[in-house]
């Protein structure tokens, strides 16, 4: 079983849409969450950590559920510039683990 | 800003050659990754270190091996390269002290690398 896990998409969204991407992990002991952003052929770039409290950063709101294992982000008001992949990221304290990605495309 | 390089963003090498990937950062981070990208299997640890000349194999340390020499560089090397370690290799790194490795990583651009 992967520790981490990302519905691939593709999603296709028109502007201005809300999508809302999730992840499921599997070690319980895991002790920080992230969303990284990877643009085509670019390096991953941390987009938001993910705290307890949920937590949000203008457009963009994160959830973690630890009882169920699984953590959400939630894009509004998508926008062009979005498009991207969305990789989940888990940190069990020992290591990183990544989601293989959530591909998102904006449609004008 | 955090800054992280690595020696080269696309490599051709030949099956049976050396291949050295360095990378650098900037910010006096403790700890380096290394890791591979290949489509439908995301991001994999190869090796990381959480000082200098210190060492740990992640998920798919075979066919690799690496050396920190210094706290800002972190080279990957592959002893006698084969066509299945085409792949982008990523570099990252991380402020934390110790083993602790629960901070967020910064990624340097990657290196395609192509093995023929």
């Amino acid at each position: 079983r992967k520790e981490v896990e990302q519905d691939p998409g593709p999603f296709n969204v028109p502007e201005g849409a809300t999508v809302a991407f999730n992840c499921t992990y599997s070690n319980s002991a895991s002790q920080s969450f992230f969303w990284y952003r990877q643009d085509c052929r670019k390096e991953p770039k941390l987009l938001m950590s993910v705290y307890s409290s949920g937590n949000e950063d203008g457009r963009f709101t994160a959830q973690l559920n630890r009882a169920s294992q699984y953590i959400s982000l939630l894009i509004r008001d998508s926008k062009l510039s979005d498009s991207a992949t969305y990789l989940c990221v888990v940190n069990t304290g020992n290591q990183f683990y990544f989601g293989t990605g959530t591909s998102l495309t904006v449609i004008p | 800003d955090v800054k992280v390089t690595q020696s080269s963003r696309y490599l051709v090498k030949r099956t049976g050659e050396k291949v050295f990937l360095e990378c650098v950062q900037d910010m006096d981070h403790e700890n380096m990754f290394w890791y591979r990208q290949d489509p439908g299997l995301g991001l994999r640890l190869i090796y990381f270190s959480y000082d200098v000349k210190m060492k740990e194999k992640g998920d798919i340390p075979e066919g690799y091996s690496v050396s920190r020499e210094k706290k800002e560089r972190f080279s990957l090397i592959l002893e006698s390269a084969s066509t299945n370690q085409t792949s982008m290799y990523l570099c990252a790194s991380s402020l934390a002290l110790g083993r602790d490795i629960t901070d967020t990583q910064y990624f340097g651009p990657g290196t395609r690398l192509t093995v023929l």
